[in-house]
């Protein structure tokens, strides 16, 4: 159960695009597409932002979008908001254990 | 509206157990897997343990295989976690989760969390 890698940091400003990339093997991203995407505000429980690598929940403002291209899935937020600086993670399911999931490590996005 | 209450956490001591639970509200529990993820202070998201609406699927990361049980009881809408064997590298703030996805079906991501309850485990 290795964790998902993910860049520590990213920065944009207001209005432009980023994207934050999550990468792992066959057995996690790349095997399945149940890669989901969280984002957490400081002292703030986790909220799904995107799940099954591309669909947002009702409520998610259509400037996050997610794609996955053999091992390595992507989150984009465009039209950069300064309510989006805030730490960002992946999921996926893994075949590594039975009923099993990892979490990347985590980005975290800083809007100048 | 989808309601996860922890609580159980403290201070323990290593090699002492504790159990945590989750009160779950607003949606039909015994419908849904649940989940226990931990985030470590100043650290990111690790899973620990899933447990299927009917408890007949259940998985553990390797790092609490072996010491921690997950457990449900659907007459009560509660998740629990008892986590045995308590060591220094579990401390952590413990979110309760649940699975999304459709009523008895499998889904493979987190639609709501609790706040948490932080367990510190230090002599």
């Amino acid at each position: 159960q290795s964790a998902l890698t993910q860049p520590a940091s990213v920065s944009g400003s207001p209005g432009q695009s980023i994207t934050i990339s999550c990468t792992g093997t066959s057995s996690d991203v790349g095997g399945y597409n149940y890669v989901s995407w969280y984002q957490q505000h400081p002292g703030k429980a986790p909220k799904l932002m995107i799940y099954e690598v591309s669909n947002r929940p009702s409520g998610v403002p259509d400037r996050f979008s997610g794609s996955k291209s053999g091992n390595t899935a992507s989150l984009t937020i465009s039209g950069l908001q300064a309510e989006d600086e805030a730490d960002y993670y992946c999921s996926s399911y893994t075949s590594s254990s039975t009923l099993s999931w990892v979490f990347g490590g985590g980005t975290k996005l800083t809007v100048l | 509206e989808v309601q996860l209450v922890e609580s159980g956490g403290g201070l323990v001591q290593p090699g002492r157990s504790l159990r945590l639970s989750c009160a779950a509200s607003g949606f039909t529990f015994d419908d849904y897997a649940m989940h226990w993820v931990r985030q470590a202070p100043g650290k990111g998201l690790e899973w620990v343990s899933g447990i299927s609406w009917n408890s007949g699927s259940i998985g553990y990361a390797d790092s609490v295989k072996g010491r921690f049980t997950i457990s449900r009881d659907n007459a009560k809408n509660s998740l629990y976690l008892q986590m045995n064997s308590l060591r220094a590298e579990d401390t952590a703030l413990y979110y309760c989760a649940k699975a999304g996805g459709l009523p008895q079906k499998f889904a493979y991501y987190f639609d709501y969390w609790g706040q948490g309850t932080l367990v510190t485990v230090s002599s």
